[in-house]
């Protein structure tokens, strides 16, 4: 099946600095990708569709300004927590869907950050 | 927007036993899919089933579109069958994945 990369796996930072996640879709093409963040214990939440080429669709509640995301590629999004607070420590996950009449969405591998 | 509610919430299971785990639907989907996320976090898929029945291996789902639900079996559970197991919706060809709050499943020895 296809393949879903997300880089890094994990991340310890200072507050107040920024992070990069990128997620890079390995085998195929996804104009649409998505951002994911699961707090301990819970499930995953929707944060934002990225589109290639446009701006990024926030889910009510998430900060854009915060959490920057550029999807330069058809295979590459990445994901920027900017000025990182102890309450951004999360772990975040990216998804694209393959092609077809109902395509299966792929994961990442997940980025686990932890702000210090 | 649509609810996926999964039951049970937590489950514990003696190895060997067998089990099922139920996800429930508000709405008609384009997609369901069943994961189990690894005590890493990672999300292994499972079974993209978004109508009919699958088998692979000791698992097996069956999702009934028409009733919205969907069912994951368990059979001859291990200890390495731990974990949370989720399922996941997506209504449109082109949308977010919706998920429900998971099964945390415990096999024992």
């Amino acid at each position: 099946g296809a393949v879903v990369s997300q880089h890094p796996s994990w991340v310890i930072c200072k507050s107040g600095t920024s992070v990069k996640i990128e997620c890079r879709s390995l085998d195929f093409q996804a104009t649409t990708m998505f951002w994911y963040r699961q707090f301990p214990k819970q499930s995953l939440m929707l944060m934002a569709t990225s589109n290639e080429g446009s701006k990024a669709t926030y889910e009510q509640g998430v900060e854009k300004d915060k959490f920057l995301i550029n999807h330069a590629s058809l295979t590459l999004s990445t994901l920027t927590v900017t000025s990182a607070h102890p309450e951004d420590s999360s772990f975040y996950i990216c998804s694209a869907r393959g092609t077809g009449p109902k395509p299966e969405a792929f994961f990442g591998q997940g980025t686990r950050l932890t702000v210090v | 927007g649509i609810q996926v509610e999964q039951s049970p919430p937590d489950l514990i299971l003696q190895e060997g036993a067998n089990s099922t785990l139920r996800c429930n639907f508000s709405d008609s989907v384009n997609n369901l899919q069943w994961f189990h996320q690894n005590p890493w976090g990672q999300l292994i898929n499972l079974f993209y089933i978004p109508s009919g029945t699958k088998q692979n291996g000791r698992l097996s789902a069956t999702t009934v579109a028409t009733e919205r639900y969907s069912l994951l079996y368990i059979s001859s559970s291990q200890t390495t069958d731990s974990g949370v197991y989720f399922c996941a919706v997506i209504i449109t060809n082109a949308g977010k994945s919706t998920f429900g709050d998971g099964t945390t499943l415990t096999v024992k020895p």
